[in-house]
C-alpha cells in the first residue's frame, strides 16, 4: 500500500469555479501535510504548508487535514487559467531525511 | 540565491552510455535528492544525502550512482543507461528545521534512452 494516494484526474473546470483537490494517506504518524503545484515542464513548487489537522488559507486557496479520516484537500475558489497546472500531495513524519512521500498528482485545467 | 540549478535540461542517450547530471543548489542546504517522474508513477526517490559525504538508498537506486563531496553539489550517474531510465529528473534540496521544513525543487532534465 502506498503511503499516500491522490485521484490523478484529469479535471476540468471552467473559470471561476471552486476546485476541490483530495489525497489519502495510510499511516497516523504523518503529521505535516503539503500541496505542491507543478506547471508543465518546470520542477514543483510549495503552494500551501500545514501542520497536523484542521484549514489553513492563503489568498484563494484553503489546504484542509482530517487526521480522523487521514484526508486532506486543496480548495481553490475562483479558479483562474493561470492555475491550470498538476497538484501534488505530499506528507512526512516529523523526522528523519528519508520521510516525505508524494501522491502521484492531479492534472487541472481551467478553461476560459 | 539560484535556488537549485540542473544541468542539463535535456539529453538522449543510446543504451549503455553513461553521463552524470549535475545538480547544485546555494542555500546550504544540509538535504539533498535525486527523484525521477514518470507518467502515473508520480515522483520517486532514487537516492538521498544528509550531508557532505553521506548518502544513502531510495525507492528505486537501480542504475544510480550518487556523490555528495560538497554541501552544494549532488550528481547523479547513469551507469549504463537502459530505455526503462527515459524519464524527468528532478533534485531538490531542504533543509530540515521542524515545523519550516520545506522542499525546494530544480527544473528538471528530461533524459531520453534510445
Amino acid at each position: 500500500q502506498k503511503e499516500v494516494e491522490q485521484d490523478p484526474g484529469p479535471l476540468s473546470v471552467p473559470e471561476g469555479a471552486i476546485v476541490s483537490l483530495n489525497c489519502t494517506y495510510s499511516n497516523s504518524a504523518f503529521q505535516y501535510f503539503m500541496w505542491y503545484r507543478q506547471y508543465s515542464r518546470k520542477g514543483p513548487e510549495l503552494l500551501m504548508y500545514t501542520y497536523s489537522s484542521g484549514n489553513k488559507e492563503d489568498g484563494r486557496f484553503t489546504a484542509q487535514v482530517d487526521k480522523s479520516s487521514k484526508y486532506i484537500s486543496l480548495f481553490i475558489r475562483d479558479s483562474q487559467p493561470s492555475d491550470s497546472a498538476t497538484y501534488l500531495c505530499a506528507i512526512r513524519w516529523q523526522t528523519g531525511a528519508n520521510n516525505l512521500f508524494f501522491g502521484t498528482g492531479t492534472r487541472l485545467t481551467v478553461i476560459p | 540565491n539560484a535556488g537549485v540549478t540542473q544541468t542539463p535540461k535535456f539529453q538522449v542517450l543510446k543504451t549503455g552510455q553513461s553521463m552524470t547530471l549535475q545538480c547544485a543548489q546555494d542555500m546550504n542546504h544540509e538535504y539533498m535528492s535525486w527523484y525521477r517522474q514518470d507518467p502515473g508513477m508520480g515522483l520517486r526517490l532514487i537516492h538521498y544525502s544528509v550531508g557532505a559525504g553521506i548518502t544513502d538508498q531510495g525507492e528505486v537506486p537501480n542504475g544510480y550512482n550518487v556523490s555528495r563531496s560538497t554541501t552544494e553539489d549532488f550528481p547523479l550517474r547513469l551507469l549504463s543507461a537502459a530505455p526503462s531510465q527515459t524519464s524527468v529528473y528532478f533534485c531538490a534540496s531542504r533543509t530540515p528545521s521542524g515545523s519550516t521544513d520545506t522542499q525546494y525543487f530544480g527544473p528538471g532534465t528530461r533524459l531520453t534512452v534510445l
